[in-house]
This record gives structure tokens, sequence and C-alpha cells, in this order.
């Protein structure tokens, strides 16, 4: 079984919609990560967060929210899901919470798209 | 503010010649420097790293990276390319005491027959 699991892997929604994608992880790892995959823009960080009581923005916030339900567990939200939010949306851990090298570990990837 | 800049998008190369992909980052602290490899349909895999100490790292498939502190580079080679090293390649920084990792606009590496 994968380290880091995503689900759904694969979705098509409607404009308007709520869209959840969750993320679970077996590393053990503080640190979890999402973010979302644009051909020719590689990977931009939307949230991340270091423990379960620590959320943080990344450089693309705007329109979604997550929820770090364990430390096991985070989740992305899409409350109101539009075209321009069809992606390729991945979760990441890393260790440690002031000893880290910074290295990942991601899932296989969530491809949403919204029409 | 750090940040990634690699220069090419695309790179096609013929099997069994050599291939660099290239790299330039920009920080104002000490950086850890990572390359990672993503296959078709697959999510990104750590292909090396460094992190301290000799400035050439290496892959266990063959790929060697420098750092080059004097001109912020990070660049990957390797002398003879396989079909399944076609993949896109993306390099990342982040700093030490970090917060975020930030990535570069990846490189698509297209080994032809």
């Amino acid at each position: 079984d994968a380290d880091v699991t995503q689900t759904p892997r694969n979705r098509i929604t409607k404009t308007g919609k709520r869209i959840m994608l969750e993320c679970s992880q077996t590393k053990g790892h503080d640190r979890m990560y999402w973010y979302r995959q644009d051909p020719g823009l590689g990977l931009r960080l939307i949230y991340y967060s270091f423990d379960v009581k620590d959320i943080n923005k990344g450089e693309i916030s705007d329109g979604y929210s997550v929820s770090r339900q364990a430390q096991a567990k985070f989740s992305l939200s899409l409350e109101s899901a539009i075209p321009n939010q069809t992606a390729l949306y991945f979760c990441a851990t890393s260790e440690g919470r002031t000893m880290t090298t910074g290295e990942l570990f991601f899932g296989e990837g969530s491809r949403l798209t919204v029409l | 503010a750090q940040s990634v800049t690699q220069l090419d998008s695309q790179v096609p190369v013929f099997e069994e010649a050599p291939v660099e992909l290239r790299c330039n980052y920009s920080s104002s602290v000490s950086v850890y420097l990572f390359w990672y490899v993503q296959y078709p349909n697959q999510g990104l895999q750590l292909l090396l790293k460094y992190l301290s100490g000799s400035t050439l790292v290496e892959s266990i498939n063959g790929f060697e990276a420098e750092f080059n502190k004097s001109q912020t580079s990070f660049h990957l080679r390797k002398p003879s390319v396989h079909i399944s090293d076609t993949a896109e390649y993306f390099c990342a920084v982040t700093s030490r005491g970090y917060q975020k990792v930030t990535f570069g606009t990846g490189t698509k590496l297209q080994v032809i027959p």
C-alpha cells in the first residue's frame, strides 16, 4: 500500500459544486502539504500544515480551504469549484517539526476536472 | 524569498546520448536542493538531494547533480540516457530552518530511440 494515499484519483464535477480531496499517510510525518500542478507552471503550494493545530496558506490559497483532522489526515476543499481549478492535485508529507531536510513524499495525485 | 528557474521546458535527446537539465535558484540563505522525477501518470519521487558536504551528488540510476554556489546552479546530468528516463524532472529549493519548498516549472525529458 502507498505511504501517502489520495482519494479520489479522478473526479469530474460541475461549476459551483463543493469538492473534497482527501489525503492520508502512514509515514508518521508531522508536516503535510497540498500542491496543484498545471502544465508549464510546475507545482504551486496551496496550503500546508506543520501539525494538527497549525494551518498555513501557500501561494495560491484563494478558493480553497483545508482541514487537518488528525496527524495522518489532511483534506482539501473547493467550496464552489470553478473551471480554472481544473488541475492535478498532490498531497505531500515531510518529517519533523524542527529538524527536517525538506524532502517531500508525494501521493499519486488527484486529477480534478471542473466543467 | 526563494525561487527556482528551469530554463528548458522540454529536452529531446537520443538514447545513449548525454543530457543536462538546467536549474538555477535564488535564495538569501543557505539552501537545500532537490531533483524530483515524475513518470507518466505518477506522483513525484525524489531523485537526488544536496544538503551539505560534497557538492556532487548522485542517484542510484546514474544521474548526478553538482551544487555550484557561485553560479547558484544545481544542474542535473546523465552521461547516457535510457528510454526509461523519459519523464518530467523538477528542481526544488528550500532553506535551512525552512517553512516551505519551492519548485521549478519542470523539464520534460524525451528520450528518442
